[in-house]
């Protein structure tokens, strides 16, 4: 199970962190992933980050101002928004990325997600 | 980062109609194509993945299919539950993990 929380109203320009914990399974063992949807708009993808935290990739428009991270000891996921715009105001979900066949990746498990909206 | 293309982006059939979305690539792909179900106001769940494997506990009545950069995803009789938006997602490189634009179904 993944709950997501940290969501919420942040004006244009402020900075938001999103926490994700997961229960159930062993949270070390996986790349872990977030996605964001617009209201009204299709699934985009934001970052993954690999096992160990030692690897990680994001989205080219977003970079520089999200920066996704872990922590194995809290089971817990976690992504840093900054610079924020009314263009970032979406549902953020993350998801456990599985591999249900060697060198094939999957989102298997997903959050309920977590609503960021910007505006003043 | 790699683009993927849905086509309809919105579709209306009826009960027991055979229904099939498409998804290219912007560049061969292999068989790294996953498709997943969202209805409003939930989380996708995962379908298909490796272009044709059937997510355990997900109905035989759907199918994908393809490899390069053409994919198909086929509900060969669909049902009421079936209203929902579908998505293909490329994982060929662990750098991005994009998604289409979706396909909304209408029964």
């Amino acid at each position: 199970q993944l709950v997501e929380s940290g969501g919420g109203l942040v004006q244009p320009g402020g900075s938001l962190r999103l926490s994700c914990e997961a229960s159930g399974f062993t949270f070390s063992s996986y790349w872990m992933t977030w996605v964001r949807q617009a209201p009204g708009k299709e699934l985009e993808w934001v970052a993954n980050i690999k096992q160990d935290g030692n690897e990680r990739y994001c989205v080219a428009s977003l970079k520089g101002r999200f920066t996704i991270s872990r922590d194995n000891a809290k089971s817990s996921l976690f992504l840093q928004l900054s610079s924020l715009r009314a263009e970032d105001t979406a549902v953020y979900y993350c998801a456990r990325v599985g591999i249900p066949r060697r060198g094939y990746y999957v989102m298997d498990v997903w959050g309920q997600g977590t609503t960021v909206t910007v505006s003043s | 980062d790699i683009q993927m293309t849905q086509s309809p982006s919105s579709l209306s059939a009826s009960i027991g109609d055979r229904v099939t979305i498409t998804c290219r690539a912007g560049q061969s792909i292999g068989s790294y194509l996953n498709w997943y179900q969202q209805k409003p106001g939930k989380a996708p769940d995962l379908l298909i993945y490796a272009a044709s494997s059937l997510q355990s506990g997900v109905p035989s009545r759907f199918s994908g299919s393809g490899s390069g950069t053409d994919f198909t995803l086929t509900i060969s009789s669909l049902q009421p539950e079936d209203s929902a938006t579908y998505y293909c997602q490329q994982t060929y490189s662990t750098l991005s993990f994009t998604f289409g634009g979706g396909t909304k179904v209408e029964i």
